[in-house]
């Protein structure tokens, strides 16, 4: 079974720019997690989707946004880009129970310049 | 946001030592899971937890649910040199409004000398 897919990898914005990361979970997942990845932070929670609806989000501010697909896709977008977005994005996917294992994406590094 | 408290921040041991790391929680975990992350890639599974007091192994590695549901250890047995990495232990919470989120500790960086 193929695992969860992160595209792009690497991405360099400017300040100001909006970004599109996308996320192909396990096939048979429904569930999609997003997380920012940072130093001084460490992981933390973004939103999740099931069957494209939002269920959760975590207490990032409103120019973080997702949605999923009818495949189970996801995108994740962040618009006005700040120096401070810089992070790992890394996804996980599950079958969507509340304590279900979550698989985890190679990420995407995001450089905001 | 909350995290898990993980310990300790990073070891340094020789090759065919054990390892032990633990995460401790003021919150109730109904599922702990321990991954091991390299240097820009995402955490891999390593091995789930999901009942208190379960004892779980996978090859040279060893976790344990606490019983009270708010600790788990990991144990790394004969370490090698390819151990070398980040392990972050993290949680799942079946109330309210967690779908999808779980709870990370600061992570465990180990160092494995030849």
């Amino acid at each position: 079974k193929a695992g969860v897919t992160q595209t792009p990898r690497y991405l360099i914005k400017t300040r100001g720019q909006q970004v599109t990361l996308s996320c192909s979970p396990i096939s048979g997942h429904r569930s999609v997690s997003w997380y920012q990845q940072t130093p001084g932070q460490g992981l933390q929670f973004l939103f999740e989707y099931f069957s494209e609806t939002q269920r959760n989000k975590g207490n990032f501010p409103g120019r973080f946004s997702g949605r999923q697909f009818s495949n189970s896709r996801s995108e994740m977008n962040v618009s006005t880009l700040e120096l401070g977005d810089s992070a790992l994005y890394l996804c996980a996917s599950s079958y969507g129970g509340r304590t279900d294992t979550q698989y985890f994406g190679p990420g995407t590094r995001l450089t905001v310049l | 946001g909350q995290q898990l408290n993980q310990s300790p921040q990073s070891m340094f041991i020789q090759e065919g030592e054990d390892v032990s790391m633990n995460c401790t929680s003021s919150s109730i975990f109904n599922t702990w899971l321990w991954y091991k992350q390299d240097p820009g890639e995402g955490p891999v599974l390593l091995i789930a937890l999901y009942k208190a007091g379960e004892l779980t192994s996978n090859g040279r590695l060893t976790a344990q649910f606490g019983i009270t549901r708010k600790d788990s250890f990991l144990n790394i047995s004969a370490s090698i040199p390819s151990d070398v990495g980040i392990y972050f232990c993290a949680g799942l919470n079946a109330g309210g409004t967690s779908y999808g989120k779980l709870t990370f500790g600061q992570g465990t960086i180990l160092t494995v000398h030849p």
